[in-house]
């Protein structure tokens, strides 16, 4: 699997704007971009993924570079609640054998 | 739907003792994970069942055990417990092959001390 590497932590401002940044730049072709959330040490929650378009949910958005090498997920009007840490994960979509490989992530810390 | 049910919440051990944490999720889900999670770092995956009757190493195995019981129920045994096991285990489970990666759901962990 491939490596990302994701800044320790940032900080945002409530109803602002999040975006996280995601350097993926060992990224096979049949891999795909995943997003988890943490929330204060609870299991991790599925936010978003994506391949090669940009995605949008009810969650966020997933930007990834024309050449698959870094991502930004946004959250468009963070709250208080999304403080947490934020994964992003390269996995390939296969038959019974994938799983997440968990780095670091990004520590989100939303202030009033 | 309860989802993934991880039981005990918390357990303290002494040094070479032995437990079992179980694990079950209602949602007929095919594959299931053990992860352990240390201060300040990410999930570090343990063993996975990608379906009943089948497990596999993770990244960090030695010193553990798993038991895929039915396709509802995945245990993590403890052997001889060490100090270097104190961690959160969390228990995950997905629905199927060739569903990616955002269908895994997420226990709310154990939270285990070895002293």
């Amino acid at each position: 699997d491939a490596k990302t590497t994701q800044p320790p932590s940032m900080d945002c401002a409530e109803g602002r704007a999040a975006n996280l940044p995601c350097n993926h730049s060992t990224i096979s072709g049949n891999e795909y971009v995943y997003w988890y959330r943490q929330i204060h040490s609870q299991g991790p929650q599925y936010i978003i993924h994506g391949l090669k378009n940009n995605e949008t949910n009810e969650m966020a958005s997933l930007i990834i570079t024309e050449d698959r090498k870094s991502s930004t997920l946004i959250l468009p009007h963070a709250t208080l609640r999304d403080t947490a840490v934020y994964y992003c994960i390269v996995s390939p979509l296969s038959y019974n054998t994938d799983k997440l490989i968990f780095g670091t992530g990004t520590r989100l810390q939303v202030f009033p | 739907n309860a989802g993934v049910t991880q039981t005990p919440k918390f357990q303290v051990l002494k040094t070479g003792q032995s437990m079992t944490l179980q694990c079950a999720q209602d949602m007929n889900h095919n594959s299931m994970y053990w992860y352990r999670q240390d201060p300040g770092m990410g999930l570090r995956l343990i063993y996975y069942s990608a379906s009943e009757g089948t497990t596999d190493k993770g990244e960090v195995p030695n010193g553990y055990n798993v038991s895929r019981l039915n396709k509802r129920e995945f245990s993590l045994r403890l052997e001889s417990a060490a100090p270097s096991q104190t961690s959160v285990y969390f228990c995950a489970s997905r629905v199927s092959p060739g569903q990616g990666a955002d269908g895994y759901t997420f226990g709310s962990g154990t939270r285990l001390t070895v002293v």
